[in-house]
């Protein structure tokens, strides 16, 4: 009963540093998402991918990049990172857009 | 512009009580998604609804289509209840994503 796992669960960042949120899951979902929540707003859309080879962008996706080179992994790139990234990040899955699993989150801080 | 507005922001119940968190969308939906958010933790799905009305335990999800708007009830209402209860939407022809709220911080005291 995996679901959606993400890792790391917490990460500072130096300003211009880069890393890669990971995210996998196990539900065979062919729409996975990665939305950012800043505090008081309502989660936002960053990128998503509706199968294995097809991403696309979302609302805020500026300063990220993704791949789905297979069904289960999702990664979000972050390059040169800024204090305007500093926030929670979360993977989620649905299978044809219903039933969405959210993954336990990314804080990250960039200083 | 597609729209989700959630209210209260803030609500704080005593234990026992009867408590209601409204969301309101601006034009038509496919589906309407309640999750809890507890402090620190991860987004849980609690009701996808089109139509009607859910109930799981002491929770109640309904959705009015014609007024665009969503209710979510709590009855007897505990301070594990306590988390940040979420309102998403899926507008039709959205590609299945989901419009997010901005949350209702509820908190239950003993």
């Amino acid at each position: 009963n995996a679901g959606v796992t993400q890792t790391p669960k917490f990460r500072i960042l130096k300003i211009g540093q880069s890393m890669t949120l990971q995210c996998t899951q196990d539900m065979n979902h062919n729409y996975m998402y990665w939305y950012r929540q800043d505090p008081g707003m309502g989660l936002k859309l960053i990128y998503y991918s509706v199968g294995a080879g097809i991403t696309d962008k979302g609302e805020v996706p500026n300063g990220y990049n993704v791949s789905r080179s297979t069904t289960e992994d999702f990664p979000l790139r972050l390059e040169l990172a800024a204090p305007s990234q500093t926030s929670v990040y979360f993977c989620a899955s649905s299978s044809q857009g219903y039933g969405y699993t959210f993954g336990s989150g990314t804080r990250l801080t960039v200083v | 512009k597609n729209e989700v507005e959630q209210s209260p922001q803030n609500l704080t119940a005593q234990e026992g009580e009867f408590i209601t968190i409204n969301c309101s969308y601006s034009v038509g939906i496919s589906a309407l998604h309640w999750l809890q958010q507890h402090p620190g933790g991860g987004i849980v799905s609690l009701f996808m609804l089109s139509s009607g009305k859910k109930k799981h335990g002491r929770l109640i999800a309904t959705i009015n289509i014609q007024e665009k708007h969503s209710s979510l009830h709590i009855t007897a209402s505990h301070p594990r209840d306590s988390a940040v209860y979420i309102c998403a939407v899926r507008f039709g022809g959205s590609a299945r994503q989901l419009t997010f709220g901005s949350g209702t911080q509820l908190t239950v005291l003993p």
